[in-house]
């Protein structure tokens, strides 16, 4: 069985532009979650989705956004980037909101 | 503040030499505790969940203990395929949201 799957794997933007992500859950997992981790750090969590609502929101500025669409896959859009946006970002599934977390093997972004 | 801090930040052992990796935590409420390992360019996978102090898992040669203030992780006769980084992350009970220390990078060498 697939895990979950991200895509792009690399990226790299310029600062003020947009960027969007992807993210496959699990095939049966109906919740996403999107963290944030920077090099040396542990993962950030950024939002939780299940069932298309959003379940939970971490502490970041509102030019992170997310949503999931029926099939449960999610997308996690970024505006106006800074360089302190550049980090590996994370997708990870689960069966229900505090399910054990299955992650994929991230998303780099890298702002010049 | 809910905080969850790993030591040492970066350990390097010889083959067969046994260790032992810290997570302490200072939460408002726990409503688990999780361990993962992280290969460089990989997600975290999955070791280990504890729910209670005393409680112990074993899986190869890894072992996680739990006490009411920190996590253990003893890694006995490690092998060069142990070497990545380990995370160390706290479920709280007032939400379903994960609290991550910064983990430990272990590095074996043959």
């Amino acid at each position: 069985d697939a895990g979950v799957t991200q895509s792009p794997t690399h990226l790299i933007k310029t600062r003020g532009q947009h960027v969007t992500l992807r993210c496959s859950p699990i095939s049966g997992h109906k919740s996403v979650s999107w963290y944030q981790q920077v090099l040396g750090q542990g993962p950030q969590f950024i939002f939780q989705y299940y069932e298309k609502e959003e379940r939970g929101r971490g502490n970041f500025p509102d030019r992170f956004s997310a949503r999931q669409f029926p099939n449960y896959s999610s997308e996690l859009n970024v505006n106006a980037l800074l360089l302190g946006d550049s980090a590996l970002y994370l997708c990870a599934s689960s069966l229900d909101v505090g399910g054990l977390l299955d992650f994929g093997d991230g998303t780099r972004l890298s702002i010049l | 503040e809910d905080q969850v801090t790993q030591s040492p930040e970066a350990l390097r052992l010889q083959e067969g030499e046994s260790s032992s990796l810290n997570c302490s935590y200072t939460v408002s409420g726990l409503r688990g505790l999780f361990w993962y390992r992280q290969d460089p360019g990989k997600g975290p996978e999955f070791l280990f969940t504890l729910y209670s102090a005393g409680e112990e898992k074993e899986k190869e040669r890894l072992k996680a203990t739990l006490t009411k203030k920190e996590s253990f992780l003893h890694i006995t006769a490690p092998k060069p395929e142990d070497s990545a980084t380990y995370l160390c992350a706290v479920k709280l009970s007032s939400n379903y949201q994960l609290i991550w220390g910064a983990g430990t990078k272990l590095i074996i060498k043959p």
